[in-house]
C-alpha cells in the first residue's frame, strides 16, 4: 500500500528565506513522487515529479525536491521564499499498480511573511 | 488550451436532490478520475476511469456514481446527496493509466449538502 505524510500543515517563512515542505512516503515498490501546488481557489497545478530518472529534480517557479530512498523522502525545497510562493503545496505518491492512483499527503498551507 | 474543465464551480443543494457535476478534457487522455478534497484528509480518489466504458471505484466512492461514454466527458453523480458529501470536488486526468503520468486537474466544484 501507499502512503505519503507531510510533516507540518501549516509552514510559514519570511520573504527571501528558505522554503522547506517536507514529505515521506511508504511504497512496497519503487514509486513515483509528485508535488502539486493549489493556489485559492484554483485547481492543482503539478510542480515537479521524480520517476526514477535522475534523484534531484528541477521544477518550475524555482522549486526543487531530493528523492532519497535510504530516508523514504522527498522534500521540496525554494532557496528564497517569494510572496506569490504562498499556497498549498500537497505531495503524492504513485505506482504502476493498475487505476494510477495517486495517494496524496494531507497538504502544507504555506505563508511567507514580508 | 489544454484543459479540464468542471461544471459548476460552485453548488448549494439539499438532501436527497440529485445532481451531476460534469467534467470534460480536451487533451485525448485516456485516464479520468475524481477526487474529493477535504480539511485535514488531503485528496481521497472517489472513481476513475481507464478508458470509454472501463470505471473502477477508488477508495471513497459510496454515495457516488460515474459513467464514461465519451472518452472526453466524466460526471460524478450524486443520486441522493447528504451532507456528508459537502466538499471540494476534483477531476483529473492523463495521458494513460500509468504511474508516472502526471494528472492534470480541474479548477474544482465546491459542494455544499444542506
Amino acid at each position: 500500500a501507499q502512503s505519503v505524510t507531510q510533516l507540518g500543515s501549516h509552514v510559514s517563512v519570511s520573504e527571501g528565506a528558505l522554503v522547506l515542505l517536507r514529505c515521506n512516503y511508504s511504497s512496497s515498490v519503487p514509486p513515483y513522487l509528485f508535488w502539486y501546488v493549489q493556489y485559492p481557489n484554483q485547481g492543482l497545478q503539478l510542480l515537479l515529479k521524480y520517476t526514477s530518472a535522475a534523484t534531484l529534480v528541477k521544477g518550475i517557479n524555482g522549486f526543487e525536491a531530493e528523492f532519497k530512498k535510504s530516508e523514504t523522502s522527498f522534500h521540496l525545497t525554494k532557496p528564497s521564499a517569494h510572496m506569490s510562493d504562498a499556497a498549498e503545496y500537497f505531495c503524492a505518491v504513485s505506482d504502476e499498480s493498475p487505476g494510477n492512483q495517486f495517494y496524496f499527503g494531507t497538504g502544507t498551507s504555506l505563508t511567507v511573511i514580508p | 488550451e489544454a484543459q479540464v474543465t468542471q461544471n459548476p464551480r460552485y453548488l448549494i443543494t439539499v438532501t436527497g436532490k440529485k445532481l451531476t457535476v460534469t467534467c470534460s478534457q480536451n487533451m485525448n487522455h485516456e485516464y479520468m478520475s475524481w477526487y474529493r478534497q477535504d480539511p485535514g484528509l488531503g485528496l481521497r480518489q472517489i472513481y476513475y476511469s481507464m478508458n470509454v466504458e472501463v470505471t473502477d471505484k477508488g477508495d471513497v466512492p459510496e454515495g457516488y456514481k460515474v459513467s464514461r461514454k465519451e472518452k472526453r466527458n466524466f460526471p460524478l453523480i450524486l443520486e441522493s446527496p447528504s451532507p456528508n458529501q459537502t466538499s471540494l470536488y476534483f477531476c483529473a486526468s492523463s495521458v494513460r493509466g500509468k504511474g508516472y503520468n502526471e494528472q492534470f486537474f480541474g479548477p474544482g466544484t465546491r459542494l455544499t449538502v444542506l
